[in-house]
């Protein structure tokens, strides 16, 4: 089955650029989505098919996807943005959703 | 506004069944693919499930095909996941969310609903 690989956590400065990494097997082929869930609360879509951003999600939060890599790229960021992160994408192989491991995010 | 609100949560016994239900508002429920996603208390998500919108094609993750039927009710507007012979597990927060295909994000989510299988 299709596996996805994301750092168990991410430090970022106030007001500096945090980058999470999606690692998977020629991910580039495929379209690749972000979460962002906080503590308590239901994730919430910030990026889907790779850099498309969804309405009322600031343009901070970008993405890109090359290779076997994809990554979420927030600029300026804010103490807001702590969270966990999670990548998705479609295996058509077996026809089922995956998600990886999770990104913690900490604003210091 | 979308609206998802799931219910049907609770403790069951290892071995039992439990019917989750997703009531949904705010927008053309039939013109959708939902999915169902869980989270283990402290884990990370897992796509369990989805259903096209006239229900004519479905996909399971592995750990749940035999056990789990996810199915809709377009007239009701209503997503529902029915858990049979239920294990520890899948104890988890069950989540329903709506898609533009399958393959497509998982654009607007409800609030879950709690799931735990113990004896």
């Amino acid at each position: 089955s299709y596996e996805l690989t994301q750092p168990l956590s991410v430090s970022v400065a106030l007001g500096q650029t945090a980058r999470i990494t999606c690692g998977g097997n020629n991910i580039g082929s495929k379209n690749v989505h972000w979460y962002q869930q906080k503590p308590g609360q239901a994730p919430v879509l910030v990026i889907y098919r790779d850099s498309n951003r969804p309405s009322g999600i600031p343009e901070r939060f970008s993405g890109s996807n090359s290779g076997n890599t994809a990554t979420l790229t927030i600029s300026r960021a804010q103490a807001g943005d702590e969270a966990d992160y999670y990548c998705q994408v479609w295996d058509s192989s077996t026809a089922s959703g995956v998600f990886g491991g999770g990104t913690k995010l900490t604003v210091l | 506004e979308v609206q998802l609100v799931e219910s049907g949560g609770g403790l069951v016994q290892p071995g039992g069944s439990l019917r989750l239900s997703c009531a949904a508002s705010g927008f053309t429920f039939s013109s959708y693919w939902m999915s169902w996603v869980r989270q283990a208390p402290g884990k990370g998500l897992e796509w369990v499930a989805n259903i096209k919108q006239d229900g004519s094609e479905k996909y399971y993750v592995d750990s749940v095909k035999g056990r789990f039927t996810i199915s809709r009710d377009n007239a009701k507007n209503s997503l529902y996941l029915q858990m049979n012979s239920l294990r520890a597990e899948d104890t988890a927060v069950y989540y329903c969310a709506t898609q533009y295909s399958s393959s497509s994000a998982a654009a607007s989510w409800g609030q879950g609903t709690l799931v735990t299988v113990s004896s």
